[in-house]
C-alpha cells in the first residue's frame, strides 16, 4: 500500500543553518504530496503542497519539489529560525478526498 | 471558535471501559475526519464522513471503534471496550467539501486517550 517514510529526528540546528528533512513516497498512481508542521501546543497545520511532478511548494521560507523521478519531496530551508522548532510531517493524498497518509514526523530544535 | 474543537483535551480510563471522544468542526465545513497518533509516530486515519455519513471507516480498527456525525456537524468517537493498546491522541480534522485533493484539513490540538 501507499506509504511515506521520514528522517529521523531529532534534528538540531544553530539559528541560521540550512535545514534538509528528507521524506521519500511509495504510492500507486500520481499522489499529492504535503508537508504539515505542528508547532508545540498546537493542531498539525498544512505548511505547502505540491500536486504534481515537478511542482514545488513554498511557504514561510520553506520548499519542497515533488520528484517523481526518486519518489521523494525533501523539506529545504536555508535559514532557520528558532520559531520554526516544531515537529514536520510528510503526507501523501491518496483515495480522492484528502485522505492523507503520513511519515512518522521528525522534530527540529533550532538553538540560538 | 474558529478552530477544530476536540473534548475532552484529556482521559484516562480503565481497562475495559467505554469513552466517547467529540470533535466540533469548523463550521461550514463538510467534511471530517478522525486520526490516531501513536506515540513516535504519525496519525493514521481512521474514518471520513461526508455530511452526515461515512464515507470511508476503513481504518477503523475493530468493530470496538465507532463513529457518529448525525447532524453533519458535530461528530463523536466512540471507543468500546478499552484496551491498554488503544492508548493514543485521537485527531479530528475538518476540511471544506470543496477543498477535495487540496490536502487542505484542519486539526484539532486532540484528544489524548490514556488507558490504564
Amino acid at each position: 500500500g501507499d506509504s511515506v517514510t521520514q528522517m529521523e529526528g531529532p534534528v538540531t540546528l544553530s539559528e541560521e543553518a540550512f535545514l534538509t528533512i528528507n521524506c521519500t513516497y511509495t504510492a500507486t498512481g500520481y499522489p499529492s504530496l504535503f508537508w504539515y508542521v505542528q508547532y508545540p501546543g498546537e493542531g498539525l497545520q498544512l505548511l505547502l503542497k505540491a500536486t504534481k511532478a515537478d511542482d514545488k511548494g513554498s511557504n514561510k521560507g520553506f520548499e519542497a519539489t515533488y520528484r517523481k523521478e526518486t519518489t521523494s519531496f525533501h523539506l529545504e530551508k536555508g535559514s532557520v529560525q528558532v520559531s520554526d522548532s516544531a515537529v514536520y510531517f510528510c503526507a501523501l493524498g491518496s483515495g480522492g478526498y484528502n485522505k492523507l497518509i503520513f511519515g512518522a514526523g521528525t522534530r527540529l530544535a533550532v538553538h540560538p | 471558535g474558529a478552530g477544530v474543537s476536540q473534548t475532552p483535551s484529556n482521559k484516562v480510563t480503565e481497562k475495559g471501559k467505554y469513552v466517547e471522544l467529540r470533535c466540533d468542526p469548523i463550521s461550514g465545513h463538510t467534511a471530517l475526519y478522525w486520526y490516531r497518533q501513536s506515540l513516535g509516530q504519525g496519525p493514521e486515519f481512521l474514518i471520513y464522513f461526508q455530511g452526515t455519513g461515512a464515507a470511508d471507516d476503513s481504518g477503523l480498527p475493530n468493530d470496538r471503534f465507532f463513529a457518529v456525525r448525525p447532524e453533519g456537524s458535530v461528530s463523536t468517537l466512540k471507543i468500546q471496550r478499552t484496551e491498554r493498546g488503544d492508548s493514543a491522541v485521537y485527531l479530528c480534522a475538518s476540511s471544506l467539501e470543496g477543498a477535495l485533493n487540496t490536502g487542505e484539513l484542519f486539526f484539532g490540538e486532540g484528544s489524548r486517550l490514556t488507558v490504564l
